[in-house]
Parts: C-alpha cells; structure tokens; sequence
C-alpha cells in the first residue's frame, strides 16, 4: 500500500538556522508528492509540490526535490523565520488519483 | 479570493446528539474529501466525492457517520450518534481532478 513516513517532532531552531524535515514515500506506480504547512487554527494549505523524479518544487524559500532512487522527499530551507513555525505535513497521490495519504506531521518550532 | 468555508467553526454538544457540519467547496471544483484530525490518529480521510458521487467512504464508522453532497455548492457530514471519541478537527477540502486539494478552517468539534 502507499505510506509517508515523516520525522517525529517538534523540530526546534533558532531564526535564520537550517531547516531539514526528512520524509520518506511508499508507492506502487509514480505518486505526486506534497508538502502541505498547517498553521495554528487553520486548515492545511498547500506549500509545494513536485509530479516526477527528480522535480524539484520550490515556494516561499522551501525546497524539496522527488528523489525516486531513495524515495524520499525532503522538506528545506535555508533561513528559517518565527513565521514558519507550524506543523509541516508530507503527502502522496497515486496516478490518476487525488486521494492524499499524509505523514503525521512534523512540528516546526522556530525561536528569535 | 476563492475560499472553503465550513460551519461551524466551533461545536459542542452532549454524547448522543446529532451533529451536522456543513462545507461549501469553492466554486467549479469538482471532489470533495472530509478528514477529521486528531493528536493520536493525524489526518484520516474519512470520505471524498467527484462530480457528487461519493467515490470512497471507507474510512467513514458507517454505523454513526454518513456524507453527503444535496448539490454541488454544498457537503454534510452527520454524525448520529455523536460520542466522545469523535471529538476531533473536521476539515473539509475541494479541488479539480488531478489537482492540489484546499482545505477549509475547519469544525472543532466536542463530545462530552
């Protein structure tokens, strides 16, 4: 079956730190992989997202590159800001489908 | 700016009550999905519709939950009867096939 796997949490940085949120995918076929944040109180809104090997999706200084070889779909960032603390979901859709399967979610704390 | 709402935001209520909670997908989308959050289990899809057919609920308790979609500007989730295990965040979110999902803010709901 499909699963994402996500590093527990919380994560605790100081501003401007290096931000890695590792996640790693289980699939049958080619998925499109997601980052979704969630920010305190609201709904989970859509950060990035990358459909093939090796697409690398990109937003708001967040990276993370579909590397199919590992299965894997690192969430980074190179200078996190006290805005970004919230929790920072992985997630898959098979081909043809749009049913996500998300991790548990990784808690992104940063402090000044 | 296209939006989901959901209502209500906030729900309390007593074990064996019905509760209804209503979402309005943004305009044109055509699938739906309720998910229901909670610390212990994350996010589980609970139901999603295309075009208003309900295309896989089985994530749903089927004794106690149903989903709905009376048109196409707006999806019921009921729950009778209500208990205290399933209090927990209710999101709704729409989107175009093959396309990123939005979430709405989200129904906090309580079963005491």
């Amino acid at each position: 079956g499909n699963s994402v796997t996500q590093m527990e949490g919380p994560v605790t940085l100081s501003e401007e730190a290096f931000l890695t949120i590792n996640c790693t995918y289980t699939a049958t076929g080619y998925p499109s992989l997601f980052w979704y944040v969630q920010y305190p109180g609201e709904g989970l809104q859509l950060l990035l997202k990358a459909t093939k090997a090796d697409d690398k999706g990109s937003n708001k200084g967040f990276e993370a590159t579909y590397r199919k070889e590992t299965t894997s779909f690192h969430l980074e960032k190179g200078s996190v800001q006290v805005s970004d603390s919230a929790v920072y979901f992985c997630a898959l859709t098979n081909t043809g489908f749009q049913k996500l399967v998300f991790g548990t979610g990784t808690r992104l704390l940063v402090s000044p | 700016d296209a939006r989901v709402t959901q209502t209500p935001r906030h729900k309390v209520t007593e074990m064996g009550q019905e509760v209804t909670m209503r979402c309005q997908p943004i305009l044109g989308h055509n699938t739906v999905f309720w998910y229901r959050q909670t610390m212990m289990q994350g996010l589980e899809l609970l139901a999603y519709f295309r075009n208003r057919a309900p295309l896989d609920d089985s994530g749903m308790p089927k004794d106690r939950f149903s989903a709905e979609m009376p048109d196409a500007t707006l999806a019921t989730l009921k729950i009778q009867p209500s208990e205290p295990r399933d209090s927990a965040v209710y999101f709704c979110a729409s989107g175009l096939s093959y396309n990123e999902q939005f979430f709405g803010p989200g129904t906090r709901l309580t079963v005491l």
